[in-house]
């Protein structure tokens, strides 16, 4: 079974400027949650959707925000890029919603914002 | 407001050795505590978790052990070897309404195995 992909693996943007990264979840999983990286703030929470809605939703400004399709794939979106909105986006996927529910995690979309 | 804080940063064990994580919470509403594994180049991957009615859970060579009343849990990896040698990351979650509130990271552990 395919993992979860996460495109595009890097991208570079200006400040100012919106962007959009994409998730596909594990084949069968309807749970997506994505999850920002950096080397200060380390692995924090964005959101989590499921079945086209968003669930939770983790201390982020509006600039963030995301989607889930009927396909259960999702995207999340910054709009006015900030240089500090640099980081390591990771998404991962579940079968169902709820923390017992093993979390997969892709290989992340590595955005630098010059 | 960092609630879950896990030392050390890094930690360097000797092939064979054992390999010891420490995380403390602050949230006694978590309920659900796994351990994750990061190499370069790619997402955590579960390791190993355990709930808090439990004391210690074992799989294979890791070993996680729990102390509610200290709001402490920790990650033993016994007969280190090399290819153990990755980024480590404590997390807790707590559930509402049915559903999760996201994992709560820890900072995490550059561990390297030496041969």
């Amino acid at each position: 079974k395919a993992g979860v992909t996460q495109t595009p693996r890097y991208l570079i943007k200006t400040r100012g400027q919106q962007v959009t990264l994409s998730c596909s979840p594990i084949s069968g999983h309807r749970s997506v949650s994505w999850y920002q990286q950096t080397p200060g703030q380390g692995l924090q929470f964005l959101f989590e959707y499921f079945s086209e809605t968003q669930r939770n939703k983790g201390n982020f400004p509006g600039r963030f925000s995301g989607r889930q399709f009927s396909n259960s794939r999702s995207e999340m979106n910054v709009s006015t890029l900030e240089l500090g909105d640099s980081a390591l986006y990771l998404c991962a996927s579940s079968l169902g919603q709820g923390r017992y529910y093993e979390q997969y995690f892709g290989p992340g979309t590595r955005l630098t914002v010059t | 407001q960092q609630q879950v804080k896990q030392s050390p940063q890094s930690l360097i064990v000797q092939k064979g050795g054992i390999s010891i994580i420490n995380c403390a919470y602050e949230n006694t509403a978590f309920d659900y505590f796994p351990w994750y594994q990061q190499f370069p180049g790619k997402g955590p991957a579960l390791l190993i978790a355990i709930r808090p009615d439990v004391s210690e859970k074992k799989e294979g060579r890791f070993t996680i052990s729990f102390n509610k009343s200290a709001k402490q849990f920790s990650l033993h990896i016994m007969d280190s070897q090399p290819g153990d040698s990755a980024t480590y990351f404590c997390a807790a979650t707590q559930g509402s309404g049915g559903g999760a509130d996201g994992l709560t990271f820890g900072k995490g552990t550059h561990l390297i195995i030496q041969p």
